[in-house]
């Protein structure tokens, strides 16, 4: 698995934008990147996937360079409800019959302050 | 939307004492998992299941930990002989099975947070 390192925490005003950035220098040649969401006393939410260049959803766009050895989740216009811890995953552990365990790091700390 | 679901929301047991947590995983999805995360801590994979068998598992889901699926819709945890360091939430997981692209989406229940005392 790559390994990856992201910011502790993160503080960040309502309204403005927000880029996470990890980084995973060994990213192997198929791996994806994925990030997750984890609000207070629930369980993690996936947000967006991508292999490459940019992915944009109705939540998050996520941005690759070329060289993949990092990317940069990018929140718009946050709110005091984007308050979150926000995982970077970098490829999965095969579990088996099609399945793959995840692999959690300490996430990044996101708070938004009014 | 979908969800999967899991009850209790909060069990506290004294130490010894066997507990099942209950997950309903999201209808079609065929895969299934337990997580765990101690207060403070990293999210932790205890055991994935699919097609009615345990299919990998990690150091922590030792002999006191057994999974089932006992019908159709629940998925169970189940701890025989409760110890301290098992208080955490746990976290049960569905996944559909369809690889569109990359690694597997798993959703992830609302957690049930265990204390033993």
């Amino acid at each position: 698995l790559a390994k990856t390192t992201q910011p502790i925490s993160m503080d960040s005003y309502e309204g403005q934008e927000v880029n996470i950035t990890c980084s995973h220098n060994n990213i192997a040649t198929n791996d994806y990147i994925t990030w997750y969401q984890q609000f207070p006393s629930q369980g993690p939410r996936f947000i967006i996937q991508g292999y490459k260049t940019k992915v944009t959803n109705e939540v998050a766009s996520l941005f690759i360079p070329a060289d993949r050895k990092s990317s940069t989740l990018s929140l718009p216009r946050v709110s005091l409800s984007d308050t979150a811890v926000y995982y970077c995953l970098v490829g999965a552990t095969y579990s088996g019959a099609g399945s793959y365990q995840l692999t959690f790091g300490k996430g990044t700390k996101l708070s938004v302050i009014p | 939307e979908p969800e999967v679901t899991q009850t209790p929301s909060h069990q506290v047991t004294q130490m010894g004492q066997e507990v099942i947590l209950r997950c309903v995983p999201i209808s079609n999805h065929l895969y299934f998992y337990w997580y765990r995360q101690i207060l403070g801590q990293k999210v932790e994979f205890l055991v994935s299941f699919y097609n009615n068998e345990i299919s990998e598992k990690s150091e922590i889901f030792d002999d006191q930990f057994s999974v089932e699926r006992p019908d159709g819709s629940n998925f169970t945890l189940k701890i025989r002989s409760t110890k301290l360091e098992d208080s955490a939430m746990y976290f049960c997981a569905s996944y559909q099975g369809t690889i569109l692209a990359g690694v597997d989406t798993q959703y992830f229940g609302p957690g049930t947070r265990l204390t033993v005392l």
